[in-house]
């Protein structure tokens, strides 16, 4: 029982336009919800985060939007880059679960040039 | 500046062997853990390390032991392998208070095939 979903497993789109990756939860009790970038043969890598106070956060190309009502929160690339190419992973976390890391099934993206 | 580094980097092992996956990490982290990543699964947590000499079982622990007696490192043992064992290992670390959202750091893993 996956407690955080991505339920796109890969997304492809063109440089220059626009990723959206999505990702669900079911644990209200999630109160952070981070974003990690991982390329092959790497460890994953810390993208952005959010707090559950916020609706979004910005930074450079990266922003993530907090839907709390509908335990929906999403990444957006603008504009995507060929280096943007690599699976991205959501993930929770919050006080109630141990601040312990919760992580998606990942969604792989490739930015087509 | 190291990070996290894991060894070795690929393993092949055979059903019922053992062997220790090593982690260090050079920031003085106190928070540490283990995890696996399979296809469609994300990243699930084996174990996981508050500070030296604590440590307690994630969400897959079975068929795992780890010890924490420094705040540097946290190996991971497999005492007998098993195929469903086959996965792609990361260890990674973060500070002491670990508040939600705290940034995690991983190493570059550990690819571990089972025959």
């Amino acid at each position: 029982d996956q407690q955080v979903k991505q339920n796109s497993p890969s997304l492809s789109v063109q440089e220059g336009r626009i990723s959206i990756l999505n990702c669900d939860y079911t644990n209200s009790m999630f109160d952070y919800f981070l974003w990690y970038k991982k390329y092959p043969a790497e460890g994953p890598t810390f993208l952005i985060s959010i707090s559950s106070i916020k609706d979004k956060n910005e930074d450079g190309r990266f922003t993530v939007f907090l839907n709390k009502s509908a335990k929906h929160l999403s990444l957006h690339i603008v504009p995507s880059q060929p280096g943007d190419s690599a699976v991205y992973f959501c993930a929770a976390s919050g006080k109630a679960a141990g601040n312990k890391l919760t992580f998606g099934g990942g969604t792989r993206v490739l930015v087509k040039p | 500046n190291a990070g996290v580094t894991q060894t070795p980097k690929f393993q092949v092992l055979k059903t019922g062997q053992s062997m220790t996956l090593q982690c260090a990490q050079d920031m003085n982290h106190e928070y540490m853990s283990w995890y696996r990543q399979d296809p469609g699964m994300g990243l699930r947590l084996i174990h996981y390390s508050v500070g030296a000499g604590i440590t307690d079982q994630g969400e897959v622990p079975n068929g795992y032991n780890v010890s924490r007696s420094t705040t540097e490192d946290f190996p991971l043992r497999l005492l007998s392998a098993a195929p469903s064992q086959t996965s792609v290992y990361f260890c990674a670390s973060s500070s002491q208070d670990n508040t939600p959202g705290t940034e995690a750091f991983f190493g570059q893993g550990t690819r571990l095939t089972v025959v």
